[in-house]
């Protein structure tokens, strides 16, 4: 499988500001997701990243609160803005290998 | 109706018995599923994967799955302490790999 490294791993943030989280493979895939994990909750799909063009979003989520960038097949980051206490969640990264799907170590965000 | 659906939990087990766990989902059209494992503060670790109806063993795992029952299952044999975690389903709908997660089901094997 795919080796994914997400940054930061943890991060506490204070309301209103924005956290861009990086994700990075060690090799080239073709389709890469975005999860939240809220406290106690199961995961949730953020959208779809596409590369060289506009990611796809899951009802609920819209570019403006997530802006979702994947210039090429190894890279792609997630930003969360204007954070509320809300925001407080897990973020995962996850790619598609050998048609299963896994998922990077994940960010920790705390919004204070 | 949820997506998918676990038996809420949480299960506890005794050390050397077996755990079952349970899954349902309402699309009739889900095309794969998985079952993973998520120790406390880490990400899901992929444990298993099925496709077909029957059953899937990997060493102490095995996945059932009964489409027409719209039911998938996992069994641990002889639980040990390690499989302490919370088991999430997921499955993908047709031709995508966009994953539906269920609640999890926290296992505790006590020794």
């Amino acid at each position: 499988s795919a080796v994914i490294s997400q940054k930061p791993s943890r991060d506490i943030c204070q309301r209103g500001t924005s956290l861009t989280i990086q994700c990075q493979v060690d090799s080239q895939v073709t389709m890469m997701f975005w999860y939240r994990q809220q406290p106690g909750q199961s995961l949730t799909l953020i959208a779809t990243a596409n590369q060289g063009s506009e990611a796809t979003y899951e009802s609920g989520f819209v570019i403006d609160k997530f802006p979702i960038s994947r210039p090429n097949l190894t890279f792609s980051t997630l930003t969360v803005s204007n954070m509320s206490p809300e925001d407080s969640s897990i973020y995962l990264c996850s790619v598609v290998g050998a048609g299963e799907l896994f998922f990077g170590e994940g960010s920790r965000l705390t919004v204070l | 109706q949820k997506e998918v659906e676990q038996n809420s939990g949480p299960l506890s087990v005794p050390e050397g018995a077996i755990a079952s766990l349970n899954c349902t989902y309402s699309d009739r059209g889900s095309q794969s599923f998985f079952w993973y494992r998520q120790y406390s503060g880490k990400s899901p670790e992929l444990i298993m994967s099925i496709y077909s109806n029957g059953d899937k063993e990997d060493g102490r795992f095995t996945a059932q799955l009964n489409k027409a029952s719209q039911y998938v299952s996992l069994l641990i044999r002889d639980s040990q302490p390690s499989d302490s975690a919370t088991y999430l389903c997921a499955r993908t709908p047709p031709n995508d790999y966009k994953l539906s997660f269920g609640a999890g089901t926290t296992v505790t094997v006590r020794a």
